[in-house]
Order: C-alpha cells, then structure tokens, then sequence
C-alpha cells in the first residue's frame, strides 16, 4: 500500500516548455487534490476532483489544467510554464470529509 | 469560508507540553475544526479534528471553547520530532475542499 505518490519529484524547466506532474493513489479515494507551496507560505489549493472525470477550480487555477481519466490518477498540466510557477507541488487523496492523505511534493524550478 | 488565526512561531522544551491556539470567530454550526501538520521537507499530515466536544488520539488533543469561537492542539510532550508547521482549518461534513493559511511554526529544543 504506496498510498500516494508524485511523479516526478524534482524537475527544471524553462519558461514557456509544458510539463504534466502526475499523483497516483491507492486507497481507492473518490477525492483528490493539487496545492503549492511557496517558500515561507501556507499550502493553496490549484484544482481538485470529487470523483473520476471531474474537475473544479481552487484558490489559484490560472496558467495549470488538470484532469481525472482513472479514478487514482490526477494530472496537473502547465501548458507554458512561468517562473511564478516554481514552487513545490503537492497532491492529495481523500474519501470527502475525512482526512486528506499527502504524497511527498514535487519540487518544480522555471528558469 | 470561514477564517482562522494562528500565531505564526512558537517554542518548546522537549518532553513539555504544547499548547498551540486557534482563534476561528466567524465559525459557522456546522463547520468541523482540523489540524494538520507539516515536518521540514515533507507534505502535511492530518492530527485531529473535532466539532464542539474535546478529542484525543494517539498524537494529540484538541480542546474546544464551549462557544467554539477558539480551540488549542495540545501536544503533551513535546519531541523533537514534533517540530512542524502546525495548521487550523475549518471545513463543513459537506466540504469538498479544506483551506491551508500559513500556519504556526513550533521550535522544540533539546
């Protein structure tokens, strides 16, 4: 039971190139998330998923697209990455109300 | 959605006890208060959560004001692996998503 996990844990990229960070889960969770993180900061919601093939906006969704084709499965996509974008991303998995289970972040740097 | 306040830095002595506050006014009947907490380098991890009676598992307590309008996570003795950013958050049984603020960030010193 891996629980969750992010692929890939670290990646550079140059502003304007295209990435997918991908969150698996094996808990058979219908809800999942994706948060960044910024240096000194609390964690802010980007998108999140209440069940395979939906999707809805957060805090702060603009300039990333995702999407939930299995249900262990959330994508996020940065189409043309920014340097505003470098940050630690964060995804999570949930039944609903009860608790959020955390994987261990991707580090993104955008040169 | 309903707002938290949180000191930003506290310190302890390992083996002490931890009282850490949250100060939630505009809580909502139906809102649930949940603490999460995130070691160096790591994603959060849920601790407890609770509605208006007191809860205690395995890693914490949690004591709730009788009007609700505040709450303290206490750690009873503090470790050194206790060391994190402690978050207070509010969410309805009905929530589809719970919101981080910054936190308080606790010290514990040998």
């Amino acid at each position: 039971n891996a629980g969750v996990t992010q692929t890939p844990k670290f990646r550079v990229l140059k502003t304007g190139q295209s990435m997918t960070l991908l969150c698996a889960q094996d808990m058979n969770h219908e809800y999942m998330y994706w948060y960044r993180q910024d240096p000194g900061m609390g964690l802010r919601l980007i998108h999140y998923s209440v069940g395979e093939g939906t999707t809805a906006k957060g805090e702060v969704p603009d300039g990333y697209n995702v999407s939930r084709l299995k249900k262990q499965n959330f994508l996020l996509g940065l189409e043309s990455a920014a340097p505003s974008q470098t940050s630690v991303y964060f995804c999570a998995s949930s039944t609903g109300f009860e608790t959020q289970y955390f994987g261990p972040g991707t580090r993104l740097l955008v040169l | 959605d309903a707002k938290t306040t949180q000191p930003n830095s506290m310190e302890s002595n390992e083996e002490e006890p931890v009282h850490l506050p949250c100060n939630h006014s505009t809580i909502s009947g139906t809102d649930y208060i949940h603490w999460y907490r995130q070691l160096p380098s790591q994603g959060p991890e849920y601790v407890i959560h609770g509605l208006t009676s007191n809860v205690n598992n395995r890693m914490a307590s949690l004591a709730i004001a009788e009007d609700r309008k505040s709450s303290t996570l206490i750690l009873h003795r503090a470790t050194l692996r206790d060391a994190a950013v402690y978050y207070c958050i509010l969410g309805t049984y009905n929530t589809d998503k719970l919101i981080f603020g910054t936190g308080t960030r606790l010290q514990v010193f040998p």
